[in-house]
């Protein structure tokens, strides 16, 4: 069985200021875990993934997240907020195969960039 | 090509209608997926297709009916929706999670905005 905990709703931060979203997760196997973000009236884009390997993650639009096995957690940051980055932002977890590699989300958090 | 495409992009349908969505892609996929999405949500899954055969049904009412033609289509058939169905409709391809080396990333498509008078 897996989780994944996002707390709080909505996170607002000044441009140019850090961005950290917190995911915490919960599973039976090794994990793989994913960031996911959605803009408005648009379906979801992968930002980054950590499957094995490197535990600090490199994705797109500059976004890089941390695999911490001991905490469980996989908070995903940015050094510094641009105004397209409003958007929801989804943690996901999956386990390799069978009923473990469903795609379990977290229930998101909204990103709003103040100028 | 590492894209999943959906048609239409919003559908207007009365409640005793009957439509269908579709969802294409051409990455070689064999696992397809439809989820179900409400605003402010994160998405919730209905069914699973892997090579062309239905694997998972989360339990979905049967006024919802999946069909898989071939590896690159999936189709959802709508027959006499409730409003409370009205929401965005996605979806997603990943490699089958039957291999080893596979981890499930899924691609999505851009949704059908679907709203049920």
């Amino acid at each position: 069985a897996q989780s994944v905990t996002q707390l709080g709703s909505h996170v607002s931060v000044s441009e140019g200021a850090l961005v950290l979203l917190r995911c915490n997760y919960s599973s039976s196997v090794p994990p793989y875990l994913f960031w996911y973000v959605q803009y408005p009236n648009q379906g979801l884009q992968l930002l980054l993934k950590y499957t094995t390997g490197a535990t600090l993650v490199k994705g797109i639009n500059g976004f890089e997240a941390e695999f911490k096995k001991s905490e469980t957690s996989f908070h995903l940051t940015k050094p510094s907020a641009h105004m397209s980055d409003a958007a929801e932002y989804f943690c996901a977890v999956s386990g390799m195969s069978g009923a473990n590699s469903k795609l379990t989300f977290g229930k998101g958090i909204t990103l709003s960039v103040r100028p | 090509d590492t894209e999943v495409t959906q048609t239409p992009k919003h559908l207007v349908m009365g409640m005793t209608n009957k439509k269908s969505l579709k969802c294409e892609q051409h990455m070689g996929h064999r696992a397809m997926y439809w989820y179900k999405q409400k605003a402010k949500k994160p998405p919730e899954l209905m069914f699973v297709y892997s090579y062309e055969k239905l694997s998972i049904n989360e339990s979905v009412p049967s006024r919802f009916s999946p069909e898989c033609p071939n590896s690159s289509l999936l189709n959802l058939h709508l027959h006499a929706l409730q409003p409370e169905d009205s929401a965005l409709y996605l979806c997603a391809s990943s490699q089958t999670s039957g291999r080893p080396s596979s981890y499930n990333e899924q691609f999505f498509g851009p949704g059908t905005r679907l709203t049920v008078l």
